[in-house]
């Protein structure tokens, strides 16, 4: 089944305290996203890779690292999470062969930081 | 810069009743547009797109037209049922990019017997 699968599905963490969450799809994509959503405040991008070792900042990028070193992963890193990123994240990925390119979402991924 | 601005929700409709989710947007040159379904502890999964003026989506009794003369592409059912409840996502595609998307707020339905 084609799908985008992150992990873990939910996470409570203390503030500082490095944590990775990872999104790995099998439809070999090129395009991968993360994104964060927020009550009132819709999706929004954190970053973005177009394909492997090639990822660029969203409109969000700031406390989050990412890494592209093969094309099915994209994991999200958190340095040293704060409160305000609690959130609910989302991976997503889309192919330039799908046809305007139409995202395919992970499940999301409910962070809180304490 | 570009965006998307939905109406607010929620929106609690009756079963057989109809549906209509405005969404407007602001974009440079000739974006794609996107409708996203979110069902309760899922991701968004897309329920249809346009891609150029005039184009109609449509999917699963839902349809929206890119209306570029008004910048919008509202999103219409005729007859709603208790499983369309969920929260719905207006997007847009920044033209001639891969991967920049903008999401609206989302709006979210519930239809009740």
């Amino acid at each position: 089944e084609a799908q985008v699968t992150q992990n873990p599905r939910y996470l409570i963490t203390v503030t500082g305290k490095k944590l990775t969450v990872t999104c790995s799809q099998n439809m070999n994509h090129e395009y991968m996203s993360w994104y964060r959503q927020d009550p009132g405040l819709g999706l929004r991008q954190i970053y973005y890779s177009m394909n492997v070792e090639v990822t660029d900042k969203g409109d969000v990028p700031e406390g989050y690292k990412v890494s592209r070193k093969e094309k099915r992963n994209f994991p999200l890193i958190l340095e040293s999470p704060s409160p305000n990123q609690t959130s609910l994240y989302f991976c997503a990925s889309s192919s330039p062969g799908t046809g305007h390119y139409g995202y395919t979402f992970g499940s999301g991924t409910r962070l809180t930081v304490v | 810069g570009d965006s998307v601005t939905q109406m607010e929700g929620p929106v609690t409709l009756s079963e057989e009743a109809f549906l209509t989710i405005n969404c407007t947007y602001t974009a440079t040159g000739y974006p794609s547009l996107f409708w996203y379904v979110q069902y309760p502890g899922e991701g968004l999964q897309l329920l249809l797109k346009a891609t150029k003026a005039d184009d109609k989506g449509s999917n699963k009794g839902f349809e929206a037209t890119y209306r570029k003369e008004t910048t919008s592409f509202h999103l219409e059912k005729g007859s709603v049922q208790v499983s369309d409840s969920a929260v719905y996502f207006c997007a847009l595609q920044k033209a001639n990019t891969g991967n920049q998307f903008y999401f609206g707020t989302g709006t979210s339905l519930t239809v009740i017997p």
